[in-house]
């Protein structure tokens, strides 16, 4: 069974604090690995999709690093804003049959306090 | 361009009654997926079209499940004699392709059985 963990589930920090969250995947059949932001009654929103071992992707304050060969991503806020209250959710593609399903962890929910 | 819809956006349900969810996928994408997240659970993978090929159930949970995609665009997903652990919000996303890495999620449709 390909499991996805993300961690922590849970995280509440002050506005202007960086901070940054884990996921860890199957270091086998890997494809991409996709990062969204899920805002409560929204569409979840892509943030990265990265495919390359080593790749760095940033979009703003957001980035995002990937090492496929140890089977882990991290997402990095810089300076944190109350708009960055999100679910961040970590999805696996993997290579083969099932490719294009994506496996989706937990997420970690982010609160920012002004 | 339109993005991915989905209708209803709520819907409470009483045990025991069919319930149908609707997706209009982005024009011109040949593959569409149908997830669910249930309470304190991951997005979970429910079943994938692509084209004019037979779909892919392999996630659903239940024979009461049930999707078809007529004319290789809209969707419907059916749940038939609802039980109280079908309460989820279901999320149906669509791409290019299936090797497409990009997915693009609509609103969801979060169902309630009461």
């Amino acid at each position: 069974i390909l499991n996805v963990e993300q961690s922590p589930q849970s995280l509440h920090v002050q506005e202007g604090d960086s901070t940054n969250f884990t996921c860890s995947f199957p270091s086998s059949n890997f494809y991409a690995l996709h990062w969204y932001r899920w805002e409560t009654a929204k569409s979840p929103e892509a943030l990265f999709v990265m495919t390359l071992n080593g790749d760095e992707k940033k979009k703003g304050r957001i980035s995002a690093t990937l090492n496929t060969k140890e089977g882990y991503s991290y997402l990095y806020i810089k300076g944190s804003q109350p708009e960055d209250s999100a679910t961040y959710l970590c999805a696996f593609m993997v290579y083969g049959g099932s490719q294009g399903n994506l496996i989706f962890g937990k997420g970690t929910k982010l609160s920012v306090k002004p | 361009g339109a993005g991915v819809s989905q209708s209803p956006s709520n819907k409470v349900t009483e045990k025991g009654k069919d319930v149908e969810l609707r997706c209009d996928p982005i024009s011109g994408h040949t593959a569409l997926y149908w997830y669910r997240q249930s309470l304190g659970q991951g997005l979970e993978f429910l079943i994938y079209f692509q084209g004019n090929s037979a779909p892919d159930k392999s996630g659903l949970p239940s024979d009461r499940f049930s999707a078809e995609r007529t004319g290789g665009s809209v969707s419907t997903l059916t749940i038939q004699r609802t039980q109280q652990e079908d309460s989820a919000v279901y999320l149906c996303a669509s791409s290019v392709d299936r090797k497409s890495y990009e997915q693009y999620f609509g609103p969801g449709t979060r169902l309630t059985v009461t």
